[in-house]
């Protein structure tokens, strides 16, 4: 079973701080995708990264999987109240067909 | 939620019933996945269909769980004579192609069904 463990669980920050969260794997994926879960509702997909050490950006979002397709950290700038959520990374495992694998989340909370 | 339609959204069961969670997946997808999350875990993949087809269900318990996706109609997921420890929130994701090697279409999520068994 391949795992993917996030970090950190919980995240409590400032209105125009920074953050990161981390999603690590000691096993090869052939893409990862991140998502973010608000209450009541479904995981809602922010970026799919394929390659190895491919970065993406969504405004303030930045997105980099790892060289070795083992890794995978997502990187908020200026955070705003709006960005709080559960995030997820979910990595779909080289011999798979799709069945992804999730990692238990991080919980970010901005306050104004 | 971008598309895929599930439903009932809540649905409350004693214990011994059966529940029928149904997904419609997005227009132009073929390829539908079932996952459950329980409270303070991640979200656990149980079963990959396509079209009258199932194409991995490793994460299907073994006894009572059986899902569907007939030719006409939604995705079907039935749980038989539901227990305490079946309550969660189960989520249909769909798919235009089958994901692995090559293929890159993500998986797009429902808003999930609650159960919850009393």
């Amino acid at each position: 079973t391949q795992l993917l463990e996030q970090s950190p669980q919980f995240l409590s920050i400032q209105e125009g701080e920074n953050l990161t969260v981390y999603c690590n794997s000691s096993s090869v994926f052939s893409s990862l995708q991140w998502y973010r879960q608000e209450p009541g509702e479904g995981p809602v997909l922010l970026v799919t990264v394929v390659t190895g050490g491919e970065v993406k950006k969504l405004k303030r979002l930045t997105f980099q999987f790892g060289d070795a397709r083992k890794d995978s950290s997502l990187h908020i700038t200026a955070a705003q109240p709006g960005d709080t959520g559960l995030y997820l990374c979910a990595g779909l495992p080289t011999d798979s067909w799709g069945k992804l694998q999730f990692g238990a989340g991080t919980q970010v909370v901005v306050t104004p | 939620n971008a598309g895929v339609m599930q439903n009932p959204r809540h649905l409350v069961r004693r214990r011994g019933q059966e529940a029928r969670l149904r997904c419609s997946p997005m227009k132009g997808h073929s390829h539908v996945y079932w996952y459950r999350q329980l409270p303070e875990e991640g979200l656990k993949f149980m079963v990959y269909l396509q079209k009258e087809n199932i194409i991995d269900e490793s994460g299907m318990p073994k006894e009572r769980f059986s899902a569907e996706f007939p030719k006409e109609g939604p995705s079907i997921l039935r749980i038989q004579q539901v227990v305490r420890g079946d309550s969660a929130a189960y989520f249909c994701a769909s798919s235009t192609q089958a994901q692995g090697q090559g293929a890159m279409q993500p998986q797009h999520f429902g808003d999930g069904t609650r159960l919850s068994i009393l």
